[in-house]
Parts: C-alpha cells; structure tokens; sequence
C-alpha cells in the first residue's frame, strides 16, 4: 500500500511571492504522482501528473513539481503567486501495478494567498 | 452539463432518515468512484464501479448503499446515518480503472447528519 505526507497543513504566503508545498510518499513499488487543487465550494481538479520521463512537470498556471526518487518527494512550486490561488491542494499517488487504479491521497495543505 | 455534477449540493437529515446522492458523469467513462472527505483528511475511497460493476467496497458500513445503473450514472443511498458521517461526498469519474488515469471530480455534496 501506499501512503503520502503533506508536510504542512496550512501555508499564508503573500500575494507575488514564492510557495513551496512539501509531499513524501512512501511505497514499495514505483508509483505515478499527482498534484490536485480543490478551490472553495469545487471538487478536485488535476494541476499536474507525473508518469514517467522528465522528472520535472509544469501546469499551465505556471506551478511545476518535481518528482525526486531517491528523497520519495514530489514538492509542488510556485515562484509567484495569486490571489487566485488561494485554495486546497492535494497530492496523490498511484502504484504502476497493473490491476491497482487506487489513488491514496495526502492530508492537503491549504494555501491562503493575501494581497 | 458538462463534466460530472452531484446532487444535492447539500443535505441534512436526521439519523433516522433515508436518502439518496446522486452523480451523473458527460464524459463517457468507464469508472465512477466514491470519495468522503473530512477535514484535514485524506480523501477516503469509499466504492469503485468498473462498467457498473462494482469493483472495491472499502470497508464500508452497510448504511452506505451504492448503486450505478449504467456508466454514466451514481448513487449513494444513505440510510440509519450517525452524525461522524457528516462530510463532503465526492463523487470521481476515469476513463477507466488505471493508476495513470486522472480522476475527473464533482462539487460534491455536503452532508449534515443531525
């Protein structure tokens, strides 16, 4: 089985500054991994998915991620952020075994952007 | 619609009532998935249905009832609830039932068990 620690639960940051939002897996086997962002009052939506290939991923609004095996992290980054991005964000992770489609989810970080 | 809607948004009923969430996907997949979400907890896979089969129950109380009458489609029946049942119900829809698939999800309901 698998399981995923975001390290903070809750990061205030201003608006134009960096974020930085920690998450560890653990696993016996090699795994996907995904960043997913929950804004108020919305369900989940993917930001960004590593299978496999470059080990960093970026999402259209300008957050990256990169997929570090040997520390078993995937920290999602921002290096200026908006008042929109104010939300929820979850990160995943999923076995590459056939016949598990399971995504074991972190705890969430919620990020308060202020102006 | 587009994409996958739940209703109700939300939902209070008191522990002796029954009632019925519902999903319904337009994306034309195969999966459909519930999800309960408490505060500051990891989303909990609740029931998987594969092509209306269902493919996981997780353990869950028989007072949750699943029924996915054809692929595009998702209920959850609640009866006899008690009040740590209260949570936000998201409901999640894949092309089909693989670890590299994205996961589409709904509003979700809020639920209020009193």
């Amino acid at each position: 089985a698998q399981s995923v620690t975001q390290l903070d639960s809750q990061v205030p940051v201003f608006e134009e500054a960096p974020v930085e939002l920690r998450c560890n897996y653990s696993s016996s086997v090699s795994v996907y991994l995904f960043w997913y962002v929950q804004y108020p009052n919305q369900g989940l939506q993917l930001l960004l998915k590593y299978l496999s290939g470059s080990t960093l991923v970026e999402s259209i609004n300008g957050f990256e991620a990169e997929f570090n095996k040997s520390q078993t992290s995937f920290h999602l980054r921002k290096p200026s952020v908006h008042i929109s991005d104010t939300a929820e964000y979850f990160c995943a992770v999923s076995a590459i075994v056939s016949n598990d489609y399971k995504l074991s989810f972190g705890a969430g970080t919620t990020v308060t952007v202020r102006a | 619609e587009t994409g996958v809607t739940q209703t109700p948004r939300h939902l209070v009923m008191g522990m002796t009532n029954k009632k019925s969430l519902k999903c319904e996907q337009h994306l034309g997949h195969n999966a459909m998935y519930w999800y309960k979400q408490s505060a500051k907890k990891p989303l909990e896979l609740m029931f998987v249905y594969s092509l209306e089969e269902r493919v996981e129950n997780n353990s869950v109380p028989s007072r949750f009832s699943p029924e996915c009458p054809n692929s595009s489609h998702l209920f959850l029946h609640l009866h006899t609830l008690q009040p740590e049942d209260s949570a936000l119900y998201l409901c999640a829809s894949s092309p089909g039932l693989a670890g590299a698939y994205e996961q589409y999800f709904g509003p979700g309901t809020r639920l209020t068990v009193t």
